[in-house]
Formats: structure tokens, sequence, C-alpha cells
């Protein structure tokens, strides 16, 4: 396993446009966490999956984006009706269960809205 | 909510030490994570200390815990420019839920001379 993969590295879209994000995680964790990065900041919790619920969204998850993972396995973010606002870098991480388990991230994705 | 504060920035020649601080709020914390992020990157974990230990030695790295004041330090020995990167302290405590998610700050910069 090489670790967390997050698929694109960078996306460049036209504001208004939809985008879809994926993270792969670490095959045996079952914890899931999407971050969101913006510019000289630092990481800012977006929603978190264990196995295939999704059990809490940050108040920053507007209702445009959306996250899915659907066998537990993969998980996608989806942002819908992009604004300029969304541009930053998208982090996933995965984790076991646990209060002292690691949390290992993704390389992410550079969303730039235009 | 959980506060963490460090430093912004911090330069060291190369070969020197380098001390980075972290100041956080939430006194449960029980697990307290230091990342490094490289230009354009993931979070890579470096590092962690138990909130019933004062110390741990990883190879170059030590990791220093005050938890009465809440104070946690990064110190990496012989300082090189490989190490050059934004650094991230992550309490994990009541304020990271039952989700265990990690709270960050703005991260500190570490600049290594030549």
């Amino acid at each position: 396993d090489t670790g967390v993969s997050q698929d694109p590295r960078h996306k460049i879209t036209k504001r208004g446009q939809n985008v879809t994000f994926r993270c792969d995680p670490i095959s045996e964790h079952n914890r899931l966490y999407w971050y969101r990065q913006t510019l000289g900041q630092g990481p800012e919790f977006l929603t978190y999956f264990q196995n295939e619920a999704q059990l809490e969204k940050s108040r920053l998850l507007s209702d445009r984006f959306s996250a899915e993972r659907p066998k537990g396995s993969f998980s996608t973010l989806e942002i819908q009706r992009t604004e300029q606002g969304d541009s930053a870098m998208y982090l996933c991480a995965s984790s076991f269960q646990g209060a002292g388990t690691e949390a290992f991230f993704g390389q992410g994705t550079r969303l730039t809205v235009v | 909510g959980e506060d963490v504060e460090q430093s912004l920035f911090l330069s060291v020649r190369e070969g020197d030490s380098s001390v980075i601080n972290c100041t956080y709020t939430d006194s449960s914390s029980t697990y307290l994570y230091w990342y490094k992020q490289e230009p354009g990157a993931g979070l890579q974990l470096l590092t962690y200390i138990f909130s019933n230990m004062d110390m741990k030695q990883d190879q170059r790295l030590t990791v220093l815990l005050n938890k009465k004041d809440k104070h946690l330090s990064l110190r990496i020995a012989d300082t090189q420019t490989g190490d050059s990167a934004i650094y991230f302290c992550a309490p994990k405590g009541q304020y990271g839920g039952a989700t265990n998610k990690l709270i960050f700050g703005t991260g500190t910069l570490l600049a290594v001379q030549p």
C-alpha cells in the first residue's frame, strides 16, 4: 500500500462548473476525513466517514458540497456551482478507529476556480 | 472551540537546532501530533507525544510537552535545508469529538539558510 492517494492533483475550473475529487485511503483504514486548506492557513475539517457512514459535517460544508464513501473504501467530494472562494487545497486523510491512531494525509487536490 | 497558536516564521542556519513552539487550549488533549508540509504537498506525520509524557525523542526530533501550560515544542537537531517546510502542531482532544478530527493552527514556516 502506497498510502493515501488523491486524484486529480490539480484542477482548474471555470466559476459555476461542478468538480469531483477522489480519495483512496490506506486499505485497512475505516476512518476517512476531508480537510480544506487555503493559502497561509492550516487545514480545516470538512467532513468525516467511518466506513460508509458520514458521521460529521462541518458548518464550512455548504449545500454545494457533497461527499460520499459508497462502499467504505474510496471517497468522492463534489463541489457544485464552484465559486472563486472555493479555490483551495483539498486534503484527504485516513486512519484506523481509535483515540491514539494517527491520521495519514494524501498529497491533496489543488483547486483553482477562475 | 479549540485554539492552536504557533509563531508564523522561524529562520535558522544549516547545522543549528530549530525549536518550533505551539500553545493550545484544549486541556483534554491526549495525543499531540506534529506534521510537516512541503510546498504544494500534503501533510507528513513527523511524530507525536501522548499526554502522560514530558518528552519524546525520535532521531533528530525531540518533542517537549508542558501539559500544565498547554505548551508543546518540536526541536530539530542539526537542521538541514531539506527541513525547510511548514510545521503544524495538532492536538487531539475533546474538541475533536468522537471523530478524533485534528485541529490545526496556522503553522510555522521554517526557513533553513545554507
